[in-house]
């Protein structure tokens, strides 16, 4: 089983819509999550942390879920320049990071 | 503020040759990381300097993998001899502690034929 489970997709969506991507993990000792965003052929960057109380930037909302073992990002108002692969990251220990394999979002005009 | 710097942005070797892969961290991180994505799967950790130490090198595929931190600046990775599954992206990070603060570099490309 993988430590960190998404949904590859695609998603594809049109420009104005709501999108949710979820992501669940294995691993009940992690303590930090991060959402990263990959553009094609890029580096992946961070986006944002993700909190239990939940956290929102701009358009952005992330949510934990630790009992569950789950994370969530939604996307409101989505635009052309939200096409990416979005990344589950979870911290794995003496500051390593564990990835997801990433769930990819097409926005359409 | 420069960011991370790796060289080359791609190379391609056949197989059972050497390849020397370079980061540049940002100045005054302690902190240096190499992750690798191979096609189709997900980005995985390889190892962790802290300065010139190892920190934690428990994803290291092989021995055939050699990763050098000189003088706790710049590092270099080393896959001697390349074998075609060796094929993938190399992303080096650096930060000065922590999760937060990761900054990557664009990555290095390498195709193994």
């Amino acid at each position: 089983r993988k430590e960190v489970e998404q949904d590859p997709g695609p998603f594809n969506v049109p420009e104005g819509a709501t999108v949710a991507f979820n992501c669940t993990y294995s691993n009940s000792a992690s303590q930090s999550f991060f959402w990263y965003r990959q553009d094609c052929r890029k580096e992946p960057k961070l986006l944002m942390s993700v909190y239990s109380s939940g956290n929102e930037d701009g358009r952005f909302t992330a949510q934990l879920n630790r009992a569950s073992q789950y994370i969530s990002l939604l996307i409101r108002d989505s635009k052309l320049s939200d096409s990416a692969t979005y990344l589950c990251v979870l911290s794995g220990g003496y500051n390593k990071l564990i990835f997801g394999a990433g769930t990819r979002l097409a926005v359409h005009p | 503020e420069a960011g991370v710097t790796q060289f080359p942005s791609h190379s391609v070797i056949e197989k059972g040759q050497t390849v020397t892969l370079r980061c540049d961290p940002i100045s005054g991180h302690d902190n240096l990381y190499w992750y690798r994505r191979v096609m189709g799967k997900e980005i995985k950790f390889l190892l962790h300097f802290v300065k010139e130490s190892k920190q934690d090198e428990s994803g290291m595929p092989n021995n055939r993998f050699l990763a050098e931190r000189t003088g706790g600046t710049y590092s270099t990775l080393k896959v001697q001899p390349a074998e075609l599954e060796d094929s993938g992206v190399y992303f080096c990070a650096s930060s000065q502690g922590g999760y937060y603060g990761y900054t990557f570099g664009s990555g290095t490309r390498l195709t193994v034929v």
